[in-house]
């Protein structure tokens, strides 16, 4: 079955620290992977998208990368701040589907 | 603001009633999709839509139906409303299929039935 798994479930870390979300899927032949953010009682905002081609997106202090052949996405935020706390949502279009396939997220807190 | 706009934003129905959610979008995507979303399991695809007209079965279909009569709409419908249908529903939208272009979401829909 194809899958998308994030861990942990949660993060907290402390206001400015550089970090790292792990996003990992079963199958490397995938069509792209997009990293969404959503707030508490909102929709998902769409962060980064990464077609298969690629290896990185940038968009100010977030950057994602990915890595096929692992199985495997980062989503790297530099100098964290409060605002940045919400749940960070990885979703993969596998090859042979015919939707996104979603992690589960991870809660990010960022404390003052 | 161009987007998706889901109505209404929250809804309270008792076990057995009917409700149809709407979806509308500004954007003239041609793809549209109604997912939910449950503690712990992430979003999970309904239904979905590559046009006008069309429609086909995502994740879990079960329990629901759709109608795009109109390319800016997308409907979702409840016939007989369960307390496993409790979630909060999400409609999104894309330009082109496979996600190549990304995803617009709504701000989503707040369900309860009891």
């Amino acid at each position: 079955k194809q899958e998308v798994t994030q861990i942990p479930a949660a993060l907290s870390v402390p206001e400015g620290e550089n970090l790292v979300l792990n996003c990992s899927f079963t199958d490397s032949a995938i069509y792209n992977l997009q990293w969404f953010r959503q707030d508490p009682g909102k929709g998902l905002t769409s962060l980064l998208l990464i077609q298969s081609s690629q290896r990185e997106q940038t968009s100010g202090r977030l950057n994602a990368s990915l890595d096929k052949s692992s199985g495997r996405s980062t989503l790297y935020i530099a100098a964290s701040q409060p605002g940045d706390s919400a749940t960070y949502l990885c979703a993969v279009w596998y090859g042979s589907a015919r939707q996104l396939t979603f992690g589960s997220g991870t809660q990010l807190t960022v404390l003052p | 603001n161009a987007g998706v706009t889901q109505t209404p934003k929250f809804r309270v129905l008792k076990t057995g009633q009917s409700m149809t959610l709407l979806c509308a979008q500004d954007m003239n995507h041609e793809y549209m999709y109604w997912y939910r979303q449950d503690p712990g399991m992430g979003l999970r695809l309904i239904h979905y839509s590559v046009g006008e007209g069309t429609t086909a079965k995502g994740e879990v279909p079960d329990g629901y139906n759709v109608s795009r009569l109109k390319k800016q709409n997308f409907l979702l419908g409840l016939e007989s409303a369960a307390p496993s249908q409790t979630s909060v529903y999400f409609c999104a939208s894309s330009y082109a299929g496979q996600g190549r272009y990304g995803y617009t979401f709504g701000s989503g829909t707040r369900l309860t039935v009891v």
